[in-house]
């Protein structure tokens, strides 16, 4: 089966420019989250997509947004962007099949960097 | 004072040493307790995951909740050099709820 897949790998933006990135689930999956690694703040949670619908949301600002398409695939927007808004941005996918724990599976993620 | 806190390190030892990575959590709430690894330029993976307190065992790895402390822990025994690599915990309260992370503890094991 194949994994967690997101495009691009990697993005050089100015700031002002706005950004879309994408995330493709694992095969069946309809859960997907969207998170931020930053070498100072560590893995921060954005939001989670269920069907379509936003179903949990992190403490960002509107200029992060998301969408889900019926297939399950995601995108991830950032408007505006700001030099701080540079990080790793990872893209997990679950099947919410039951299981207790919410496996989370991750895509390789997008190294976005501001100038 | 942020949900999960999680010495950063790094931390360094030889191969074959017993590892000990912990974290510590303020939200009483979590039931669900997990352990990533990351490894250079690649996502987390799942490691282990264990519900509410008590040990869990697989392998080398070892899992403890410590829930009356707010105090998990991972035991890695015979360390190898491919455990190098950073860990990160995770919680949640419920299964439909959001994954916290805490902010991962670099590993290196030197050979």
């Amino acid at each position: 089966k194949a994994g967690v897949t997101q495009t691009p790998r990697y993005l050089i933006k100015t700031r002002g420019q706005q950004v879309t990135l994408s995330c493709s689930p694992i095969s069946g999956h309809r859960s997907v989250s969207w998170y931020q690694q930053t070498p100072g703040q560590g893995l921060q949670f954005l939001f989670e997509y269920f069907s379509e619908t936003q179903r949990n949301k992190g403490n960002f600002p509107g200029r992060f947004s998301g969408r889900q398409f019926s297939n399950s695939r995601s995108e991830m927007n950032v408007s505006t962007l700001e030099l701080g808004d540079s990080a790793l941005y990872l893209c997990a996918s679950s099947s919410l099949s039951g299981r207790d724990y919410n496996e989370q599976f991750f895509g390789p993620g997008t190294r976005l960097t501001v100038l | 004072q942020k949900e999960v806190e999680q010495d950063p390190g790094p931390l360094s030892v030889p191969e074959g040493a017993i590892v000990s990575l912990n974290c510590t959590y303020s939200n009483s709430a979590f039931q669900y307790f997990m352990w990533y690894r990351q490894y250079s330029r690649k996502g987390p993976e799942l490691l282990m995951y264990t519900y509410s307190s008590g040990n869990k065992e697989d392998g080398r790895f070892t899992a403890q909740v410590d829930k009356s402390s707010k105090y998990i822990s991972l035991f890695i025994r015979d360390s190898q050099p491919s455990d190098s690599a950073t860990y990160l915990c995770a919680m949640l309260k419920t299964s439909y709820d959001k994954v916290i992370f805490g902010p991962g503890t670099s590993l290196s094991v030197i050979p």
